[in-house]
């Protein structure tokens, strides 16, 4: 099992839909979770963290369930600049280092 | 603020090559990272450094080496060129505080490698 899983689409979705993104990680004792977003050949930015009780920015949501082991990421309001390849990041924590393991990205295309 | 940059973005060494990417920083940070990411694979942790002087492996040490002689600078040593090592090179760094257990990491624009 790979230790970030997340489902690489394409998804393609109409200008102004909803889509969610779904990530699960492997290592129960991971400590913080994060998205980050990659467009076309650049390289990845900082989306949002994680937090258990869920968190919220503008149109993008984000949840976490440890029990599960998943963390999910609801985009409202497509827009075309929301095309990108969405990547799911897992902080395992080992001994004051931070190991951060990616996972393969989620690849959205909004459309008109 | 440049932030994280990385030089060359783009470099076609034959098989048995040896190249250094570059990476510097400007904004003070401790922790800085050198990661490659193949089509369709995630990014794959190559070395790593806590601070100046102090390096570490990550995933995929193998074919590379690192050094941290200051705090800007993390440079990446290719050995000997493969063509398995045809990828896309990102640095990173972040700051983490003590008792923090995470940071954003910030990216430089990546570096093209290609080895025939």
């Amino acid at each position: 099992r790979k230790e970030v899983e997340q489902d690489p689409g394409p998804f393609n979705v109409p200008e102004g839909a909803t889509v969610a993104f779904n990530c699960t990680y492997s290592n129960s004792a991971s400590q913080s979770f994060f998205w980050y977003r990659q467009d076309c050949r650049k390289e990845p930015k900082l989306l949002m963290s994680v937090y258990s009780s869920g968190n919220e920015d503008g149109r993008f949501t984000a949840q976490l369930n440890r029990a599960s082991q998943y963390i999910s990421l609801l985009i409202r309001d497509s827009k075309l600049s929301d095309s990108a390849t969405y990547l799911c990041v897992v902080n395992e924590m080992n001994t004051g280092f931070q190991k951060l393991v990616f996972g393969t990205g989620t690849r959205l295309l909004v459309s008109p | 603020n440049a932030g994280v940059t990385q030089t060359p973005k783009f470099r076609i060494l034959k098989i048995g090559q040896s190249m250094t990417l570059q990476c510097t920083q400007d904004m003070n940070h401790n922790y800085m990272y050198w990661y490659r990411q193949d089509p369709g694979m995630g990014l794959k942790l190559i070395y790593y450094s806590v601070g100046a002087g102090i390096t570490d492996k990550g995933e995929v040490p193998n074919g590379y080496n690192v050094s941290r002689s200051t705090t800007e600078d993390f440079p990446l040593r290719l050995e000997l060129a493969a063509p398995s090592q045809t990828s896309v090179y990102f640095c990173a760094s972040s700051y983490l505080r003590p008792g923090t257990p995470t940071g954003e990491l910030f990216f430089g624009e990546g570096s093209r490698l290609t080895v025939l």
